[in-house]
Protein backbone atom coordinates (compact mmCIF):
# COMPACT_ATOMS: atom_id res chain seq x y z
CA UNK A 1 0.00 0.00 0.00
CA UNK A 2 2.00 2.84 -1.30
CA UNK A 3 -0.17 5.92 -0.44
CA UNK A 4 1.12 9.51 -1.96
CA UNK A 5 4.48 8.83 -3.73
CA UNK A 6 6.41 12.08 -4.99
CA UNK A 7 9.74 12.12 -7.46
CA UNK A 8 12.16 13.23 -7.18
CA UNK A 9 12.98 13.54 -3.24
CA UNK A 10 16.14 15.89 -3.61
CA UNK A 11 16.30 18.17 -6.47
CA UNK A 12 18.94 21.29 -7.43
CA UNK A 13 17.94 23.28 -10.28
CA UNK A 14 19.60 26.45 -12.02
CA UNK A 15 17.31 29.68 -12.35
CA UNK A 16 15.88 29.88 -15.25
CA UNK A 17 15.53 25.60 -15.74
CA UNK A 18 12.64 23.97 -15.91
CA UNK A 19 11.24 20.10 -14.04
CA UNK A 20 8.65 18.19 -13.07
CA UNK A 21 7.55 17.20 -9.82
CA UNK A 22 5.76 13.57 -10.12
CA UNK A 23 3.05 12.78 -7.40
CA UNK A 24 1.03 9.41 -7.81
CA UNK A 25 -1.80 8.05 -5.10
CA UNK A 26 -3.02 4.89 -5.14
CA UNK A 27 -5.87 5.15 -2.78
CA UNK A 28 -8.51 6.26 -5.46
CA UNK A 29 -8.82 10.01 -4.14
CA UNK A 30 -10.69 12.53 -5.69
CA UNK A 31 -8.88 14.81 -4.47
CA UNK A 32 -5.29 16.08 -4.91
CA UNK A 33 -3.21 18.46 -3.67
CA UNK A 34 0.35 20.44 -3.91
CA UNK A 35 1.49 22.33 -0.90
CA UNK A 36 4.89 24.28 -0.45
CA UNK A 37 6.71 24.55 2.85
CA UNK A 38 9.61 27.44 2.74
CA UNK A 39 12.03 27.20 5.81
CA UNK A 40 9.81 27.20 9.74
CA UNK A 41 7.07 28.07 7.64
CA UNK A 42 3.45 26.32 7.03
CA UNK A 43 2.01 25.02 4.33
CA UNK A 44 0.25 27.29 1.41
CA UNK A 45 -1.39 25.36 -1.08
CA UNK A 46 -0.25 25.89 -4.54
CA UNK A 47 -2.66 23.90 -6.78
CA UNK A 48 -5.70 21.53 -6.32
CA UNK A 49 -6.97 18.77 -8.34
CA UNK A 50 -10.86 17.94 -7.62
CA UNK A 51 -11.08 15.39 -10.35
CA UNK A 52 -9.41 14.20 -13.77
CA UNK A 53 -9.46 17.19 -16.05
CA UNK A 54 -10.25 19.58 -13.44
CA UNK A 55 -7.46 21.91 -11.59
CA UNK A 56 -7.96 25.00 -9.77
CA UNK A 57 -5.27 27.49 -8.43
CA UNK A 58 -4.34 28.33 -5.02
CA UNK A 59 -2.82 30.44 -2.86
CA UNK A 60 0.71 30.65 -4.42
CA UNK A 61 0.63 29.42 -8.21
CA UNK A 62 2.76 31.82 -9.76
CA UNK A 63 5.36 30.28 -11.80
CA UNK A 64 3.59 26.43 -11.42
CA UNK A 65 1.39 24.37 -13.96
CA UNK A 66 -0.23 20.99 -13.04
CA UNK A 67 -2.41 18.67 -15.04
CA UNK A 68 -4.55 15.98 -13.51
CA UNK A 69 -5.33 13.62 -16.94
CA UNK A 70 -5.73 10.60 -14.20
CA UNK A 71 -7.21 9.73 -11.14
CA UNK A 72 -3.90 8.68 -10.10
CA UNK A 73 -1.87 11.08 -11.08
CA UNK A 74 -0.70 14.94 -10.23
CA UNK A 75 2.36 16.26 -11.52
CA UNK A 76 3.49 19.95 -10.93
CA UNK A 77 5.27 22.11 -13.09
CA UNK A 78 8.18 24.46 -13.00
CA UNK A 79 8.62 26.68 -15.59
CA UNK A 80 11.70 29.58 -15.23
CA UNK A 81 12.76 28.29 -11.85
CA UNK A 82 13.48 31.25 -9.66
CA UNK A 83 15.81 30.82 -6.09
CA UNK A 84 11.85 32.71 -4.68
CA UNK A 85 10.93 28.84 -5.68
CA UNK A 86 13.34 26.91 -3.26
CA UNK A 87 11.17 24.89 -0.74
CA UNK A 88 9.51 21.80 -0.08
CA UNK A 89 6.85 20.60 -2.40
CA UNK A 90 4.09 18.35 -0.83
CA UNK A 91 1.56 16.16 -2.65
CA UNK A 92 -1.59 15.11 -0.82
CA UNK A 93 -4.99 13.81 -1.49
CA UNK A 94 -8.18 13.31 0.05
CA UNK A 95 -11.07 11.72 -0.78
CA UNK A 96 -12.81 15.44 -0.79
CA UNK A 97 -16.64 15.79 0.69
CA UNK A 98 -18.58 18.33 2.62
CA UNK A 99 -16.21 20.56 4.75
CA UNK A 100 -17.30 19.18 8.22
CA UNK A 101 -16.98 15.60 7.68
CA UNK A 102 -13.07 13.56 7.53
CA UNK A 103 -13.74 12.84 4.20
CA UNK A 104 -11.14 15.97 3.57
CA UNK A 105 -8.19 14.30 5.74
CA UNK A 106 -5.21 14.71 3.68
CA UNK A 107 -2.77 11.80 3.20
CA UNK A 108 0.91 13.48 2.27
CA UNK A 109 3.86 12.53 0.17
CA UNK A 110 7.19 12.60 1.53
CA UNK A 111 7.88 15.84 0.17
CA UNK A 112 10.39 16.75 -3.10
CA UNK A 113 13.13 19.30 -1.53
CA UNK A 114 13.85 21.76 -4.70
CA UNK A 115 16.82 23.94 -4.70
CA UNK A 116 17.32 26.91 -7.08
CA UNK A 117 20.77 28.23 -7.47
CA UNK B 1 -11.07 34.02 3.86
CA UNK B 2 -9.95 31.45 6.13
CA UNK B 3 -7.57 31.76 8.91
CA UNK B 4 -5.73 29.61 11.27
CA UNK B 5 -3.70 30.99 14.09
CA UNK B 6 -0.84 29.49 15.99
CA UNK B 7 0.60 31.64 18.46
CA UNK B 8 2.88 29.78 20.33
CA UNK B 9 5.89 29.52 17.60
CA UNK B 10 7.68 26.68 20.61
CA UNK B 11 7.13 24.89 23.37
CA UNK B 12 8.72 22.77 26.01
CA UNK B 13 7.44 19.86 28.08
CA UNK B 14 8.78 17.03 30.22
CA UNK B 15 8.55 13.86 29.74
CA UNK B 16 5.39 12.23 30.80
CA UNK B 17 3.77 15.59 31.17
CA UNK B 18 0.55 17.12 29.63
CA UNK B 19 0.78 19.75 26.90
CA UNK B 20 -1.20 22.10 25.07
CA UNK B 21 -0.78 23.62 21.90
CA UNK B 22 -3.04 26.18 20.96
CA UNK B 23 -4.91 27.04 17.38
CA UNK B 24 -7.87 30.01 16.88
CA UNK B 25 -9.43 29.63 13.37
CA UNK B 26 -11.68 32.22 11.58
CA UNK B 27 -14.20 31.47 9.26
CA UNK B 28 -17.45 32.69 8.60
CA UNK B 29 -18.51 29.29 7.33
CA UNK B 30 -21.04 27.10 9.56
CA UNK B 31 -19.58 24.02 8.06
CA UNK B 32 -15.83 23.59 8.55
CA UNK B 33 -13.64 20.81 9.76
CA UNK B 34 -10.28 20.91 12.17
CA UNK B 35 -7.07 19.66 11.97
CA UNK B 36 -3.66 18.45 13.62
CA UNK B 37 -0.66 17.17 11.54
CA UNK B 38 2.74 16.31 13.35
CA UNK B 39 5.93 16.65 11.39
CA UNK B 40 9.24 15.25 12.77
CA UNK B 41 12.10 16.02 11.95
CA UNK B 42 12.31 13.79 9.40
CA UNK B 43 9.70 16.22 7.33
CA UNK B 44 6.77 13.70 6.69
CA UNK B 45 3.27 15.08 7.65
CA UNK B 46 1.43 12.91 9.86
CA UNK B 47 -2.46 13.09 11.02
CA UNK B 48 -3.09 13.15 14.10
CA UNK B 49 -6.80 13.78 14.89
CA UNK B 50 -9.70 15.62 13.55
CA UNK B 51 -12.86 17.49 14.90
CA UNK B 52 -15.96 18.78 12.80
CA UNK B 53 -17.68 21.61 13.63
CA UNK B 54 -21.00 19.83 14.39
CA UNK B 55 -19.56 17.14 16.43
CA UNK B 56 -20.64 17.65 20.06
CA UNK B 57 -17.88 15.56 21.70
CA UNK B 58 -14.27 16.83 21.94
CA UNK B 59 -12.40 14.27 19.79
CA UNK B 60 -9.73 11.29 21.08
CA UNK B 61 -7.13 9.47 20.06
CA UNK B 62 -5.03 7.69 21.81
CA UNK B 63 -2.93 10.31 23.53
CA UNK B 64 -3.96 13.18 21.66
CA UNK B 65 -7.39 14.79 22.16
CA UNK B 66 -8.79 18.38 20.66
CA UNK B 67 -10.15 20.75 22.95
CA UNK B 68 -12.74 22.19 20.90
CA UNK B 69 -14.40 25.25 22.42
CA UNK B 70 -16.64 26.39 19.26
CA UNK B 71 -17.85 30.33 20.35
CA UNK B 72 -14.22 30.83 21.46
CA UNK B 73 -13.13 29.69 17.98
CA UNK B 74 -10.63 27.46 19.45
CA UNK B 75 -9.28 24.02 18.97
CA UNK B 76 -6.36 23.24 20.63
CA UNK B 77 -4.46 20.04 20.86
CA UNK B 78 -3.47 18.14 23.98
CA UNK B 79 -0.80 15.77 24.10
CA UNK B 80 -1.24 13.42 27.62
CA UNK B 81 1.71 11.61 28.92
CA UNK B 82 4.15 13.42 26.50
CA UNK B 83 7.55 11.08 25.45
CA UNK B 84 10.92 11.70 23.80
CA UNK B 85 9.12 11.01 19.90
CA UNK B 86 6.43 13.68 20.56
CA UNK B 87 9.38 16.07 19.77
CA UNK B 88 7.95 17.74 15.99
CA UNK B 89 6.59 20.39 14.76
CA UNK B 90 2.88 20.60 15.30
CA UNK B 91 0.40 22.25 12.41
CA UNK B 92 -3.01 23.19 13.21
CA UNK B 93 -5.38 23.38 9.81
CA UNK B 94 -8.73 23.87 8.84
CA UNK B 95 -11.28 22.75 5.52
CA UNK B 96 -13.94 24.28 4.76
CA UNK B 97 -15.74 24.64 0.99
CA UNK B 98 -13.88 22.99 -1.66
CA UNK B 99 -12.25 20.50 0.29
CA UNK B 100 -8.96 22.93 0.49
CA UNK B 101 -7.25 22.93 3.86
CA UNK B 102 -5.69 25.89 5.15
CA UNK B 103 -2.38 25.58 7.38
CA UNK B 104 -1.00 27.56 10.61
CA UNK B 105 2.05 28.51 10.77
CA UNK B 106 2.97 25.59 13.42
CA UNK B 107 4.57 24.94 17.10
CA UNK B 108 7.58 22.98 17.44
CA UNK B 109 7.46 21.32 20.54
CA UNK B 110 10.39 20.03 22.82
CA UNK B 111 10.44 16.81 24.74
CA UNK B 112 12.81 17.34 27.94
CA UNK B 113 13.67 14.03 29.69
Amino acid sequence: NAGVTQTPKFRILKIGQSMTLQCAQDMNHNYMYWYRQDPGMGLKLIYYSVGAGITDKGEVPNGYNVSRSTTEDFPLRLELAAPSQTSVYFCASSYGGPAGTGANVLTFGAGSRLTVL
Amino acid sequence: AQKITQTQPGMFVQEKEAVTLDCTYDTSDQSYGLFWYKQPSSGEMIFLIYQGSYDEQNATEGRYSLNFQKARKSANLVISASQLGDSAMYFCAMSTSGSRLTFGEGTQLTVNP
